[in-house]
């Protein structure tokens, strides 16, 4: 069966530090991926989202990127955190070529400080 | 630009009531829709999709509709239980041309069950 790992679950990071968050999967091949964001009392906002080895697009202008070294593993990252990064982030997959649904990981709330 | 509304955007109801749930789109180019479920402080769970060629899904108490040409998709849960509260979103899976694009969410409906 497939599993999505994401981490770390909690992360507290000073304003200007760099960050990386982890997304892996499991049990498929050649997923779609997805990071968003849930900041306190909004809606989920899609950052980046890929559909193969190193292609990510863009959805936003922001001070994170995203990377997809391997098919299965997506990393968000920034040089330098900002205050208004701080949220919930939720990395997702799916395969669309079966029309199956959109998993989630647990996610990670991230408070910038 | 797809856009994806939901309505109300909150709900509070006693147990045992039926209830709708309301999400809208603006482009029908879509390849599926999903309502998902969150409870505060977790992941999403997907509840139902729906193909682009459906008109409903069905899960136990819950019952997904889709009416592509007008851009709107209903949630129904039957004999609502307290079990139940969560933020309930809905999610757009588009086409863009040939090819598949990304998943855009509304920004949810806060059920509360009252017991």
């Amino acid at each position: 069966s497939q599993t999505i790992h994401q981490w770390p679950a909690t992360l507290v990071q000073p304003v200007g530090s760099p960050l990386s968050l982890e997304c892996t999967v499991e049990g498929t091949s050649n997923p779609n991926l997805y990071w968003y964001r849930q900041a306190a009392g909004r809606g989920l906002q899609l950052l980046f989202y890929s559909v193969g080895i190193g292609q990510i697009s863009s959805e936003v202008p922001q001070n994170l990127s995203a990377s997809r070294p391997q098919d299965r593993q997506f990393i968000l990252s920034s040089k330098k955190l900002l205050l208004s990064d701080s949220g919930f982030y939720l990395c997702a997959w799916n395969r669309l070529a079966t029309n199956e649904k959109l998993f989630f990981g647990s996610g990670t709330q991230l408070s910038v400080l | 630009k797809q856009e994806v509304t939901q309505i109300p955007a909150a709900l509070s109801v006693p147990e045992g009531e039926n209830l709708v749930l309301n999400c809208s789109f603006t482009d029908s180019a879509i390849y599926n829709l999903q309502w998902f479920r969150q409870d505060p402080g977790k992941g999403l769970t997907s509840l139902l999709l729906i193909q682009s060629s459906q008109r409903e899904q069905t899960s136990g108490r819950l019952n997904a509709s889709l009416d592509k040409s007008s851009g709107r998709s209903t949630l129904y849960i039957a004999a609502s239980q307290p079990g139940d509260s969560a933020t309930y979103l809905c999610a757009i899976q588009s086409i863009k041309k040939t090819s598949y694009d990304k998943v855009i969410f509304g920004p949810g409906t806060s059920l509360s069950v009252i017991p």
